[in-house]
């Protein structure tokens, strides 16, 4: 496509629910980032994949966060039994390959309410 | 790892004054250091990048930023806004070797009024 897609724009779910959310990045895009936009914390990083591999899972806050990418391309991040402290703004980003200069072309997000 | 720190939440400003975002950085190793900014319910984009040479660098939509080594200072300057320019904006910084991760400052809101 264009560019970065998130499905869906909005989610609100029951504490205690398990959530899925969709990253679609951009045709031919290697690099893979999932980010968490809280109100007044900026950008918290949470996992990186390069293809269908993920090396650097290490900014996912707790066990109850995963996520995959199948066929390098589609990626979904899993909340299993979401806390209201997970409520946020996750944003996918891609980008051609994963090196340092390599612009992040981002997603528009996914805002996840947890009452 | 690398740390970035934006100290101001909020830059209220009136359309068409000079304004100035700060960004300082801490780092072990030498970084490439980003901009990007969010307007009002859209994605990020990058505004400008600074990755060698010239320590003065120009982005898009008349913005530019200045790397300062000795002060590890990335500021983003503008000598005139408008109202058009009301965003939040990110510092960002990253090593250059390989894979490392993007790391971003808290950011900035720019608000710009007549």
């Amino acid at each position: 496509g264009a560019g970065v897609s998130q499905s869906p724009s909005n989610k609100v779910t029951e504490k205690g629910k398990d959530v899925e959310l969709r990253c679609d990045p951009i045709s031919g895009h290697t690099a893979l980032y999932w980010y968490r936009q809280s109100l007044g914390q900026g950008l918290e990083f949470l996992i990186y994949f390069q293809g269908n591999s993920a090396p650097d899972k290490s900014g996912l806050p707790s066990d109850r966060f995963s996520a995959e990418r199948t066929g390098g391309s589609v990626s979904t991040l899993t909340i299993q039994r979401t806390q209201q402290e997970d409520s946020a703004v996750y944003l996918c980003a891609s980008s051609l390959a994963p090196g340092g200069n390599e612009k992040l072309f981002f997603g528009s997000g996914t805002q996840l309410s947890v009452l | 790892a690398q740390s970035v720190t934006q100290l101001d939440s909020q830059v209220p400003v009136f359309e068409e004054a000079p304004v100035e975002l700060r960004c300082n950085y801490s780092s072990s190793v030498s970084v490439y250091l980003f901009w990007y900014v969010q307007y009002p319910n859209q994605g990020l984009q990058l505004l400008l990048k600074y990755l060698s040479g010239s320590t003065l660098v120009k982005g898009i939509n008349g913005f530019e930023a200045e790397f300062n080594k000795s002060q590890t200072s990335f500021h983003l300057r503008k000598p005139s806004v408008h109202i058009s320019d009301t965003a939040e904006y990110f510092c960002a910084v990253r090593a250059p070797s390989g894979y490392s991760t993007l790391t971003f400052g808290k950011g900035t809101m720019l608000l710009v009024s007549p």
